[in-house]
């Protein structure tokens, strides 16, 4: 089975520019989440689709936001960039429900200048 | 809150020796726990999770983690550290009623020197 794609892997955007970012969950996985890298932060939540229906949202401002297709592959779109916005943007998909372990993309690397 | 500690932002150990990386978590309820592992440039690679059952569970490259309820910890364990197991390691916990997401740990920078 294919793994979990990322589209694209690198980005430069300046910043009040919108970005759109793309992930393909693995064949089958109806739930897909995203989440934010950064040095500082480490690892946050940004939110959860399942079956096209936002089920969790993190602590993010409304200028991120999401959605998911019927065939279950999702997009982030974040608008008016911010320096702060520069990061890795993982995308994971898991199999099951809840509580079960999830697939990781390799990640869009996003630097806003 | 729910949190998951990692204490450790380093730990260092010689080719073959055994390792820990250590994990507390503060949640309400029952949680399920995992642990991740990140090399350079990559996204992260599950290694193995406790749901119920035996404290002691085994995951992927001869990594095992042993679930301490009254410690509220999750240790990541190894008999002998192989070089290539170089990496970043995340805990991370789910909770009940919470579906998929992911509460992670800072990390810990895992450093194996021959």
């Amino acid at each position: 089975k294919a793994g979990v794609t990322q589209t694209p892997r690198y980005l430069i955007k300046t910043r009040g520019q919108q970005v759109t970012l793309s992930c393909s969950p693995i064949s089958g996985h109806r739930s897909v989440s995203w989440y934010q890298q950064t040095p500082g932060q480490g690892l946050q939540f940004l939110f959860e689709y399942f079956s096209e229906t936002q089920r969790n949202k993190g602590n993010f401002p409304g200028r991120f936001s999401g959605r998911q297709f019927s065939n279950s592959r999702s997009e982030m779109n974040v608008s008016t960039l911010e320096l702060g916005d520069s990061a890795l943007y993982l995308c994971a998909s898991s199999p099951r429900e809840g509580n079960t372990e999830a697939f990781f993309g390799q990640g869009t690397r996003l630097t806003v200048v | 809150a729910q949190s998951v500690a990692q204490p450790e932002d380093q730990v260092n150990v010689a080719e073959g020796n055994p390792l820990t990386v250590k994990c507390t978590y503060s949640v309400s309820g029952n949680p399920y726990l995992f642990w991740y592992v990140q090399y350079p440039n990559r996204g992260l690679q599950f290694l193995l999770k406790y749901i119920t059952g035996d404290n002691l569970v085994k995951g992927s490259y001869g990594f095992e983690a042993e679930f301490n309820k009254s410690q509220t910890s999750f240790h990541l364990k190894k008999p002998s550290a192989l070089v290539s197991d170089s990496a970043l390691y995340f805990c991370a916990v789910t909770l009940v009623g919470g579906y998929n997401k992911l509460i992670f740990g800072a990390g810990t920078r895992l450093a194996v020197h021959p």
